[in-house]
């Protein structure tokens, strides 16, 4: 049961333009949504959230937006970097369990190209 | 400030045998969750506990697995008679609470390969 789904497993962009990771996800109790960035042999990194009574979160080059009605967020980078090259996850928070636990979708791996 | 803390960093073992992987939540933390990420996968939530208790322990295989995190000392995940499909990426991450607007710090993870 995948209740967090990122369905690009891999997204190629050249550097300086814009990159959007998706994340869709099917449990509607979810009410805090995360993304964290994770380099090889590295720990996930956290990098913005947002909260569901929210739809747009800007931090520098990183926004995320947030869709309730289609369960659906998205991160967009721009402009992009060699170094924003990784494995992007989007994770989830809430639910029934209610416990703190974040669900992690598969990951997005970015490349941006020089 | 240090962060998460986890070690080894790499744990090999054969068959049979049993794997222990520790945890040190960063200074303050009270919190623990341990994830497991298999090859081309996303992470799986396994446990959460707290100082001496655990709060959910949903996404832990029914037998062979453990956890724990005493009162002093890191949190210890534990695993007996490991078998092949144990090979994964195991994190371990902190919060300083259960709100839930609060981050989850990871660290660095414990590749376990079974021989």
């Amino acid at each position: 049961d995948q209740q967090v789904k990122q369905n690009s497993p891999s997204l190629s962009v050249q550097e300086g333009r814009i990159s959007i990771l998706n994340c869709d996800y099917t449990n509607s109790m979810f009410d805090y949504f995360l993304w964290y960035k994770k380099y090889p042999a590295e720990g996930p990194t956290f990098l913005i959230s947002i909260s569901s009574i929210k739809d747009k979160n800007e931090d520098g080059r990183f926004t995320v937006f947030l869709n309730k009605s289609a369960k659906h967020l998205s991160l967009h980078i721009v402009p992009s970097q060699p170094g924003d090259s990784a494995v992007y996850f989007c994770a989830c928070r809430g639910g029934s369990s209610n416990t703190g636990k974040l669900i992690f979708g598969q990951g997005t791996t970015l490349q941006v190209k020089p | 400030n240090a962060g998460v803390m986890q070690n080894p960093r790499h744990l090999v073992r054969r068959r049979g045998q049993e794997a222990r992987l520790r945890c040190s939540p960063m200074k303050g933390h009270s919190h623990v969750y341990w994830y497991r990420q298999l090859p081309e996968e996303g992470l799986k939530f396994m446990v959460y506990l707290q100082k001496e208790n655990i709060i959910d322990e949903s996404g832990m295989p029914k037998e062979r697995f453990s956890a724990e995190f005493p009162k002093e000392g890191p949190s210890i995940l534990r695993i007996q008679q490991v078998v092949r499909g144990d090979s994964a990426a195991y994190f371990c991450a902190s919060s300083p609470n259960q709100n839930l607007n609060e981050k989850l710090f990871f660290g660095s993870g414990t590749q376990l390969s079974v021989l």
